[in-house]
């Protein structure tokens, strides 16, 4: 059946680190793809989307880029900051019948330290 | 942009109580679906509803309604509630259109004693 797996966490880095969280989906069709982020306290934020082969999603210095060939949508940034401490969640989406169905990686906690 | 109110932060509840979790959207969005979240297993869905009136289960329906009258709200219900259904709950809502991400309440998180 469709999946989405993404690398367990918990990532730790330090400040001005490049980040990349990987994200490998299963899933026939032609899915889009989402990035998700949830800060302490909050419910999930959309931080990036891609809903074609070789589209980039790009956002606050976040970017992926959606990989067909590979069946991958990696999450990378430069350089993080502390505020970017959080749970990024990979997801896609897809025709079902006659709905759409979601599904959502189990999320990559990422610490930042200064 | 999009606001998703979800009625309560944080609730307190007893075992047996029904409770109700209330869920509001402001953009007019097909879609409306209830999530919980607990450490260790993720997002699971457990109701979702592509028009007002129309309900889906998802992954793990059980002890669990919904209720969508109004194409705004979406409300969620424990029947009875129970310790295992102490969880932090987050409904979302979204366009019909599978390109479309999901907009996210803050969530409630509730406790069952």
């Amino acid at each position: 059946g469709d999946s989405v797996t993404q690398m367990e966490g918990p990532v730790t880095l330090s400040e001005e680190a490049c980040l990349t969280i990987n994200c490998t989906y299963t899933a026939t069709g032609y899915p889009s793809l989402f990035w998700y982020v949830q800060y302490p306290g909050e419910g999930l934020q959309l931080l990036l989307k891609a809903t074609k082969a070789d589209d980039k999603g790009s956002n606050k210095g976040f970017e992926a880029t959606y990989r067909k060939e590979t069946t991958s949508f990696h999450l990378e940034k430069g350089s993080v900051q502390v505020s970017d401490s959080a749970v990024y969640f990979c997801a896609l989406r897809k025709k079902l019948g006659g709905y759409n169905k979601l599904i959502f990686g189990a999320g990559t906690r990422l610490a930042v330290h200064p | 942009d999009v606001k998703v109110t979800q009625s309560s932060r944080y609730l307190v509840k007893r075992t047996g109580e029904k409770v109700f979790l209330e869920c509001v959207q402001d953009m007019d969005h097909e879609n409306m679906f209830w999530y919980r979240q607990d450490p260790g297993l993720g997002l699971r869905l457990i109701y979702f509803s592509y028009d007002v009136k129309m309900k889906e289960k998802g992954d793990i329906p059980e002890g669990y309604s919904v209720s969508r009258e109004k194409k705004e709200r979406f409300s969620l219900i424990l029947e009875s509630a129970s310790t295992n259904q102490t969880s932090m709950y987050l409904c979302a809502s979204s366009l019909q259109a599978e390109n479309s991400p999901l907009h996210f309440g803050n969530g409630t998180r509730l406790t069952v004693t």
